[in-house]
């Protein structure tokens, strides 16, 4: 079974500071999915930036990169240019998808990083 | 909005009680997905469909079922409520699968609805 730890329960920074969020796992399999997911006070699961465990090259949308160590087994998130609305809480997801015989499970999750950026 | 939506948004009732949460994917997207957010036990992947059929099981009680309808809705049924059960329940749905350059792709990214806050009493 697969497992996602995020080590970091809360984080605090400045808006416009940078912060990166820290997200490790544990998997047999070679073909998955890795995942940052976002959690507003409104409760919403909003998807923020996916990585393709067999790119090498670290997925970015606009101000939110990663950085995908395979060997470590470790996906950590970098946000630039931290904005007031990024406050929420963020998950780490692991996924195996159907069509590489892993199975369909679901996304497995850590247990969150609460961010708050302070004006 | 990500095209997923779910009924109700609230959802109060008693112990013992039996209740049906409903979930309509992103069209096109033949895959449904049940998650179940609590304080206790985080977020955990319950139950997966994917066009009319159970795909996987993970963490989901005996009393609770589900079931994908030939317009992939999805319903979730939760019986003999106890209080542990109060939680937020989201449904998640995925493309159906691709292929390019001979690589099956397009399954792997799923969007959530809203969710359902169910409280036990």
């Amino acid at each position: 079974a697969q497992t996602v730890t995020q080590s970091q329960p809360e984080m605090s920074v400045q808006e416009a500071e940078t912060v990166t969020l820290s997200c490790t796992y544990d998997t047999s399999e070679s073909n998955y999915y890795l995942f940052w997911y976002k959690q507003p006070p409104s409760r919403q699961m909003i998807l923020v930036i996916r990585q393709e465990a067999y790119k090498q090259q670290n997925a970015t949308e606009n101000r939110f990169s990663v950085n995908f160590q395979k060997a470590a087994k470790s996906f950590s998130l970098k946000i630039s240019d931290s904005q007031l609305g990024d406050t929420a809480m963020y998950f780490c997801a692991f996924f195996t998808p159907m069509y590489s015989g892993g199975g369909a499970d679901g996304l497995t999750f850590g247990k969150g990083t609460h961010l708050i950026i302070q004006p | 909005d990500s095209g997923v939506t779910q009924t109700p948004k609230h959802l109060i009732t008693a112990t013992g009680q039996r209740v049906t949460l409903r979930c309509s994917p992103r069209s096109g997207d033949l895959s449904v997905y049940w998650y179940q957010q609590s304080l206790d036990q985080g977020l955990q992947f319950l139950i997966h469909y994917y066009n009319g059929e159970e795909r996987a099981k993970g963490n989901i009680l005996e009393r609770f079922s589900a079931q994908q309808f030939p317009d992939l809705h999805s319903e979730l049924n939760l019986s003999s409520l106890e209080l542990g059960d109060s939680a937020l329940y989201f449904c998640a749905s995925s493309p159906s699968p691709i292929r390019v350059a001979g690589r099956s792709t397009g399954t792997d990214t799923q969007y959530f609805g809203p969710g359902t806050r169910l409280t036990v009493l």
